[in-house]
């Protein structure tokens, strides 16, 4: 079957330091990932997807991910984590074959400390 | 361009009553998506339409029906609403299919609380 996981429902890091925030996917088909922000009483918004183009993808507001196909992995980071980064991280797939249907990871919330 | 909005932003209804969340949008998108959320598990589909007129299952229909009679609009109605309905509501749309890359535009949800 085909899902997502997010480790941790939790991350807490401080401000200046590294985010790591963690996807894997399992899928018999190529996969293309998204990472989605949600920032309080907010709706979803795109930060980033793999295309299957570069395996390393930048987003947006100094975010980025690498596809790892051996790892079936989708890692989020961030050199440098800001306050403003403080917010509900989601991990998707969706599959050629799917049509419309995405697949969330269950989030992760980003806590930043002073 | 306001992008994807919802009404209501909140709304209480009693276990049986019946409402309707109305989603529109403003980048004449094909596709229109309703998820809803609940803590711990992500977004779930709901119903999804891949143009005006068409209405198709996703993940998690029962109890909920859908309308797609104008491009811009998408309703998602609740007949007989029940306490597992409880839930923030969101409306997304793409240009695409979605499988094919396309990026979802949300809303910025509903909460409706069933007592």
């Amino acid at each position: 079957a085909q899902s997502v996981t997010q480790l941790g429902s939790h991350v807490s890091v401080s401000e200046g330091a590294l985010v790591l925030l963690r996807c894997n996917y399992s899928s018999s088909v190529p996969p293309y990932l998204f990472w989605y922000v949600q920032y309080p009483n907010q709706g979803l918004q795109l930060l980033l997807k793999y295309t299957s183009a570069a395996t390393l993808v930048k987003g947006i507001n100094g975010f980025e991910a690498e596809f790892k196909k051996s790892e079936t992995s989708f890692h989020l980071t961030k050199p440098s984590a800001h306050m403003s980064d403080a917010a509900e991280y989601f991990c998707a797939v969706t599959f050629e074959s799917s049509a419309s249907k995405i697949i969330f990871g269950s989030g992760t919330r980003l806590s930043i400390r002073p | 361009n306001a992008g994807v909005t919802q009404t209501p932003k909140f709304r209480v209804l009693k276990t049986g009553q019946s409402m309707t969340l109305l989603c529109a949008q403003d980048m004449n998108h094909e596709y229109m998506y309703w998820y809803r959320q609940d803590p711990g598990m992500g977004l779930r589909l709901i119903h999804y339409s891949v143009g005006e007129g068409t209405t198709a299952k996703g993940e998690v229909p029962d109890g909920y029906n859908v309308s797609r009679l104008k491009k811009q609009n998408f309703l998602l109605g609740l007949e007989s609403a029940a306490p597992s309905q409880t839930s923030v509501y969101f409306c997304a749309s793409s240009l695409g299919l979605t499988g094919i890359r396309e990026t979802q535009y949300f809303g910025p949800g509903t909460r409706l609380l069933v007592l």
